[in-house]
């Protein structure tokens, strides 16, 4: 079993729908990413938290310490919303371990 | 400005050739990896340099060998490849090690007929 887990593997929604991707790990951390790499290939670094909310346009991650569990939710999604989604946790002055990524297809 | 920069982005060739892929980093950052990514989109540590010094080197085969001739810097070059080698390398840089926010290059496509 991954030490980061993420939930669902793949996912298509409707365009305008909310969207939540989830993603578990069984590490302490100090700070947890996510990542959106799109079909292209190329991958951008979405968010970095240690705890709380953090919200960047329709994108809003989450994250729960005691319970080791964070989730990506999109707002109004968009077809140009399709990507995977990668969470990767980050130990203490560890290397980061990633999840398996979740497709995500928003259909127009 | 592209802030992290590999090249090529994609590279086709024969068994047993060797190759290298580069990448440069414009952001000032400390810390520079090396990631594959494999068929399953997994993405796996090969490599982090930090301040030129190797840091993290993954369970990866002597063929494959980075060098970062300095902070901007950190190239991989792979000697005898094989068929397995056939990935997705991407170079990454932070501000500092591992709980830094990280930027990623574009990839490189590596294909080993």
């Amino acid at each position: 079993k991954n030490e980061v887990e993420q939930s669902p593997q793949n996912l298509t929604a409707q365009e305008g729908e909310f969207i939540t991707i989830n993603c578990s790990y069984s590490v302490g951390i100090s700070a947890l990413h996510w990542l959106q790499q799109h079909p292209g290939g190329g991958i951008v670094s979405l968010f970095m938290l240690s705890s709380g909310k953090k919200k960047h346009g329709r994108l809003i991650a989450t994250i729960n310490i005691q319970e080791k569990h964070s989730s990506l939710h999109i707002t109004a999604s968009h077809p140009r919303d399709s990507a995977v989604y990668i969470c990767a946790a980050a130990p203490q002055g560890g290397k980061l371990i990633f999840g398996q990524g979740t497709e995500l297809s928003v259909k127009p | 400005d592209t802030a992290v920069s590999q090249t090529p982005k994609y590279l086709v060739t024969q068994m047993g050739n060797d190759k290298s892929i580069k990448c440069e980093q414009n952001l000032g950052h400390d810390t520079m990896y090396w990631y594959k990514q494999d068929s399953k989109k997994f993405l796996k540590i090969m490599f982090s340099y930090n301040n030129k010094e190797l840091i993290i080197n993954e369970t990866v085969p002597n063929r494959f060998s980075p060098k970062s001739p300095d902070k901007a810097h950190l190239n991989l070059h792979i000697n005898s490849l094989e068929l397995g080698d056939s990935a997705v390398y991407f170079c990454a840089s932070s501000p500092e090690p591992w709980d830094a926010e990280a930027f990623f290059g574009q990839g490189t496509r590596l294909t080993v007929v």
